[in-house]
């Protein structure tokens, strides 16, 4: 049992480029989502998904995109990236019950330059 | 949507004496209540969590407490101990979305 697996765990982009990072957990969580962290922000919610073919925006989605289209997987793109996407990435999943606690990945740092 | 606020931003204390950081939250249906440690350079764990309908939780040194009519929500770490020491995030769970919201973080020093 694995969890949730982030991949890459480092990546550099030149401004304008664009990349996928890649999530997922083999827990058979209905509920997945990205969250960014940047100093003194906290955790901020980007997109979320409470199953396959579901998603919807949370706090921060402008210049991401997602898809959900299988339960284990959940991948956030970045399609031009700017220097203002530079944080750490958090990939996190739960059951969609009202109990059940968030797991996260180990996190990718994303630097644009 | 729900909005989390958390203070303070940084706590130092004395090896020993307590640690209290508190949440405020805007949603009055969200019911549930988790409290997250972040050591530096990994990922966020859970250390304890609270439903709406429970005012208080313990676990060994770490106790939340819960005020659903002021929707206020605190973190009470007794004794605490250097590897105390890292960054505390609350949340709540926004009840018809799932969606779980972050308060902006404590870091919490612990001296020795």
């Amino acid at each position: 049992n694995a969890g949730v697996t982030q991949t890459p765990k480092f990546q550099v982009l030149k401004t304008g480029q664009s990349m996928t990072l890649q999530c997922a957990q083999d827990m058979n969580h209905e509920y997945m989502s990205w969250y960014r962290q940047d100093p003194g922000m906290g955790l901020r919610l980007i997109h979320y998904s409470v199953g396959a073919g579901i998603t919807d925006q949370g706090e921060v989605p402008n210049g991401y995109n997602v898809s959900r289209s299988t339960t284990e997987d959940f991948p956030l793109r970045l399609l031009s990236a700017a220097p203002s996407q530079t944080s750490v990435y958090f990939c996190a999943s739960s059951w969609t019950d009202n109990n059940s606690p968030l797991h996260f990945g180990n996190g990718t740092r994303l630097t644009v330059t | 949507g729900e909005n989390v606020e958390q203070h303070p931003s940084t706590l130092s204390v004395q090896e020993g004496d307590s640690a209290v950081i508190k949440c405020t939250y805007s949603d009055s249906a969200s019911n549930y209540f988790p409290w997250y440690k972040q050591e530096l350079g990994k990922r966020p764990q859970l250390i304890i969590d609270i439903r709406s309908n429970v005012g208080e939780k313990k676990d060994q040194r770490i106790a939340v407490t819960l005020n659903k009519t002021a929707k206020h929500f605190s973190l009470h770490i007794t004794e605490t101990q250097p590897e105390d020491s890292a960054v505390y995030f609350c949340a709540a769970r926004e009840y018809n979305t799932d969606k779980l919201i972050f308060g902006t973080g404590t870091r919490l020093q612990v001296f020795p």
